[in-house]
């Protein structure tokens, strides 16, 4: 079956550690994205990437740093730095110049404690 | 910049009604609009989505939207609510279909038994 998988569903992490989210899919789509979900607040995009070897910074990618060296792998670090990182992440995908139909995967909420 | 509005936080209608779940945008350039569902603990799933041409979009699930550049608005409607239809409800634009999408806050459908 073709989709979008990430692990874990669900993550603890104490204050002060790196953390990194996985985020594959098989899909073949050359764009991949990041989103934070907060109650109450939406979707917020924390990077996107369009191809491999190459990613922007959305709108709150402080605390937060990505890589894409394989076509169906985005991997979050969430860093120390982000100052309130517990919430549940989203990763989503898409065919190039397609971006307004987003696969989604099924999410990791992360607490930190 | 483009921005979205929903209107409702929340909406609780009984079975078997009619729902609206409103959505007004913001943006002095021509967009393109989507609604997007996410079932409890899950990703989210594109609804349907207006590009252009008719005004009147029909999505998956016996949804439809209309988009009505005169009040800046893309209204979701479904005649008769099912207890399935519970979920979160998310109105999103993008000024290009290459670029980023701009999603709303959310709006939490609850049907009633």
């Amino acid at each position: 079956d073709g989709g979008i998988t990430q692990s874990p569903k669900y993550l603890f992490r104490k204050e002060g550690q790196n953390v990194t989210l996985s985020c594959e899919q098989n899909l073949n789509h050359d764009a991949m994205y990041w989103y934070r979900q907060d109650p109450g607040q939406g979707l917020r995009l924390i990077y996107y990437s369009q191809i491999v070897n190459d990613f922007q910074k959305g709108d709150i990618a402080e605390g937060y740093s990505v890589s894409r060296e394989k076509k169906e792998s985005f991997p979050l670090t969430v860093t120390s730095a982000q100052k309130n990182p517990t919430a549940f992440y989203l990763c989503a995908s898409s065919r190039a110049g397609e971006a307004d139909t987003q696969y989604f995967g099924p999410g990791t909420r992360l607490t930190v404690l | 910049a483009q921005s979205v509005t929903q209107l409702d936080s929340q909406v609780p209608v009984f079975e078997e009604a009619p729902v609206e779940l409103r959505c007004n945008y913001s943006s002095s350039v021509s967009v393109y609009l989507f609604w997007y569902v996410q079932y409890p603990n899950q990703g989210l799933q594109l609804l349907l989505k207006y590009l252009s041409g008719s005004t009147l979009v029909k999505g998956i699930n016996g949804f439809e939207a209309e988009f009505n550049k005169s009040q800046t608005s893309f209204h979701l409607r479904k005649p008769s609510v099912h207890i399935s239809d519970t979920a979160e409800y998310f109105c999103a634009v993008t000024l290009n279909r290459d670029g980023k999408i701009i999603f709303g806050k959310g709006t939490r459908l609850h049907i009633l038994p």
